[in-house]
């Protein structure tokens, strides 16, 4: 079974740009978590999404957004891009959502502001 | 102060050595405590899953929770360079809504031979 991919795998963008991150997860699996990884906050929960609906939401501005297409696949955009937004961005899949599920994580996108 | 704290490291440690990883968390909230492994330049993939208070031992690893002192551990037995990697505890509060996974800093282990 095809984990979990997303694309692109690096990005360089200017601040002021946006950006849109796409997110595959594994066959079957509905819902779908955003997080953002930097060296000094660590893994930081963006959003989560379950038949094309936002359930869940962590604490960032507005700038972030997502959505989940019917094939439960998923993009996140960040408009007006921040020099602090420069982080690796991860995707984890499970079949619903419940806390005894496994995410499983993508590799990541890589997104540089300069 | 972060709900997962976690001492980032980094930790070196010979090869065969016991490596011992630990995280303290504060909210009485939180049921479900997993260790992710990540390897450069690659996304978190889930280790040990253990609910509540108690031991659970995989092969190599052994995961410890002890919720009266809100601590997580993370024992590596007889250790690998192919060990050498960042772990992170997370930790789900059973009311916290869904998949909200809320990670500690990450201990970067390295396993020299």
């Amino acid at each position: 079974k095809a984990g979990v991919t997303q694309t692109p795998r690096y990005l360089i963008k200017t601040r002021g740009q946006q950006v849109t991150l796409s997110c595959s997860p594994i066959s079957g699996h509905r819902s779908v978590s955003w997080y953002q990884q930097t060296p000094g906050q660590g893994l930081q929960f963006l959003f989560e999404y379950f038949s094309e609906t936002q359930r869940n939401k962590g604490n960032f501005p507005g700038r972030f957004s997502g959505r989940q297409f019917s094939n439960s696949r998923s993009e996140m955009n960040v408009s007006t891009l921040e020099l602090g937004d420069s982080a690796l961005y991860l995707c984890a899949s499970s079949l619903s959502g419940g806390p005894q599920e496994t995410q499983y994580f993508g590799p990541g996108t890589r997104l540089l502001v300069l | 102060q972060k709900e997962v704290e976690q001492d980032p490291g980094p930790l070196s440690v010979p090869e065969g050595a016991i490596v011992s990883l630990n995280c303290t968390y504060s909210n009485s909230a939180f049921q479900y405590f997993m260790w992710y492994r990540q390897y450069s330049r690659k996304g978190p993939e889930l280790l040990m899953y253990t609910y509540s208070s108690g031991n659970k031992e995989d092969g190599r690893f052994t995961a410890q929770v002890d919720k009266s002192s809100k601590y997580i551990s993370l024992f590596i037995r007889d250790s690998q360079p192919s060990d050498s990697a960042t772990y992170l505890c997370a930790s789900h509060p059973l009311s916290g809504g869904y998949n909200k996974l809320i990670f500690g800093a990450g201990t970067r282990l390295a396993v020299h031979p």
